[in-house]
């Protein structure tokens, strides 16, 4: 069964601080890894998407990775800012079907 | 460029009242169009996709139904909401030819009482 687990579920940082989101997937066969923004109340948008050959990639403050040999994915959001509040989703593509994880929600105080 | 549109926003219906929520596409063609609901703590979970007119694919058995009357239209209908049908409603859209990126519309709030 396809499967996306995130962690941590929630978590709050300081204003201008940097923090870690982790993804684990055990989709097969694996097609590409998205992570998307969710802020409350509204659709997600897409942050990244990365294929099997990408190991990092960046969206402004955004940096997420891949290890496709540990099924592992991160995103790191640098220098936070209030408006870095929202949940964000790993999203593994397989056979063209998406698996969604339950997303971390970060909150982000002054 | 592309735009999608969904509504209403929030939605307040009684138990047994029908449901229908609209969703439109606008600057694409022959989209792939998804609707999915989202509980909660929970991933989103695909509950109806279609590749074209008046094809509709079901992931999961509900007591919802989904139409495409227009190649850019997609509908999320109920004849009888139970209170389990509560939830955030999303509609998606991809393109169909490479089915990459995955666009979201603003979601529809529905509570049923």
């Amino acid at each position: 069964k396809n499967q996306v687990e995130q962690s941590p579920q929630s978590l709050i940082i300081l204003e201008g601080k940097n923090c870690t989101l982790q993804c684990n997937y055990t989709v097969s066969p694996f097609s590409n890894l998205r992570w998307y923004k969710q802020d409350t109340g509204r659709g997600p948008v897409s942050l990244t998407i990365m294929t099997f050959s990408e190991n990092t990639k960046s969206n402004g403050r955004y940096t997420a990775t891949l290890d496709a040999d540990t099924k592992q994915s991160s995103l790191h959001i640098t220098a936070s800012q209030l408006s870095d509040s929202a949940s964000y989703i790993c999203v593994a593509l397989s056979d063209y079907k998406l698996s969604f994880g339950a997303g971390t929600t970060v909150t982000v105080r002054a | 460029s592309q735009t999608i549109h969904q509504w209403p926003a929030t939605l307040v219906q009684p138990v047994g009242s029908p449901l229908s929520l609209e969703c439109t596409v606008e600057g694409t063609s022959n989209p792939n169009l998804y609707w999915y609901r989202q509980a909660a703590g929970r991933g989103l979970q695909l509950l109806f996709y279609s590749v074209g007119i008046g094809q509709i694919s079901s992931e999961v058995p509900q007591n919802l139904s989904a139409s495409r009357p227009q190649d850019r239209q997609f509908i999320l209908s109920s004849k009888k909401l139970l209170l389990s049908d509560s939830g955030f409603y999303l509609c998606a859209w991809s393109d169909g030819n490479s089915n990459e990126k995955l666009f979201f519309g603003s979601g529809t709030q529905l509570s049923v009482l």
